[in-house]
């Protein structure tokens, strides 16, 4: 079965400073695929940034990192320099055989100026 | 581009009352998802299809709902009856074939009295 867990309901960071947004997934596919997402309060969902499972570079997009760990199977978002509109929900999501998808939990991100 | 359009926005309707939700995918893509949001359950994949073939519809929760792809730029999710807790959030996605990457729409909000 396939499984996506973020552990922290909540984190707090100072506007101009990195943060690092926990993920840890669980599958017995070979070839998978994980992504963050963010959901700000308006309620869309904007897609950031996507690390395939036979990628060997961590993949990177602007601001966003995803540090990715395949032996531990950790699929963290790093967001550096953070700005006040980074303020939002961000999920972690993980595509298996096929395209099924599914989304963990979700972290509160608060950006303080 | 024009993003993934669904419509209405927002729902209320009475218990018992059938609900139809609409998407229309970004054109040229091939595949669409259908997800639901909820406090208790997050986001959850309902069906998705490819080439307007439904190809997993192991999360429609139950013959109440219903899903249909006519055409290539149009879909629908049906609800009958509808029920208070299928209050939620519904989402629709798109992608292109060959890509990773699911765009999602809006949202319809969903509210069952």
């Amino acid at each position: 079965a396939q499984k996506i867990t973020q552990t922290q309901p909540g984190m707090f960071v100072q506007e101009k400073e990195a943060v690092t947004l926990d993920c840890t997934y669980d599958t017995s596919d070979q070839s998978y695929g994980l992504f963050w997402y963010k959901q700000p309060s308006s309620g869309e969902m904007i897609f950031l940034i996507y690390q395939g499972s036979y990628d060997e570079q961590n993949a990177t997009e602007g601001r966003y990192s995803l540090n990715f760990q395949k032996a531990r199977k950790s699929a963290n978002l790093v967001i550096s320099a953070s700005q006040l509109g980074d303020s939002a929900m961000y999920f972690c999501a993980m595509r298996g055989g096929g395209f099924k998808t599914i989304f963990g939990a979700g972290t509160r991100l608060f950006v303080k100026a | 581009d024009a993003g993934v359009i669904q419509s209405p926005r927002h729902e209320v309707t009475e218990m018992g009352q059938e609900v139809t939700l609409r998407c229309k995918p970004i054109s040229g893509h091939d595949y669409l998802f259908w997800y639901r949001q909820t406090m208790m359950r997050g986001l959850e994949l309902l069906i998705y299809f490819n080439n307007n073939v439904p190809i997993d519809d192991s999360g429609m929760p139950e013959d109440r709902f219903s899903a249909k792809m006519p055409n290539a730029s149009f879909s629908t999710l049906k609800i009958q009856p509808s029920e208070p807790r299928d209050s939620a959030v519904y989402f629709c996605a798109s992608k292109a074939g060959g890509r990773e990457t699911q765009y999602f729409g809006p949202g319809t909000r969903l509210l069952v009295l």
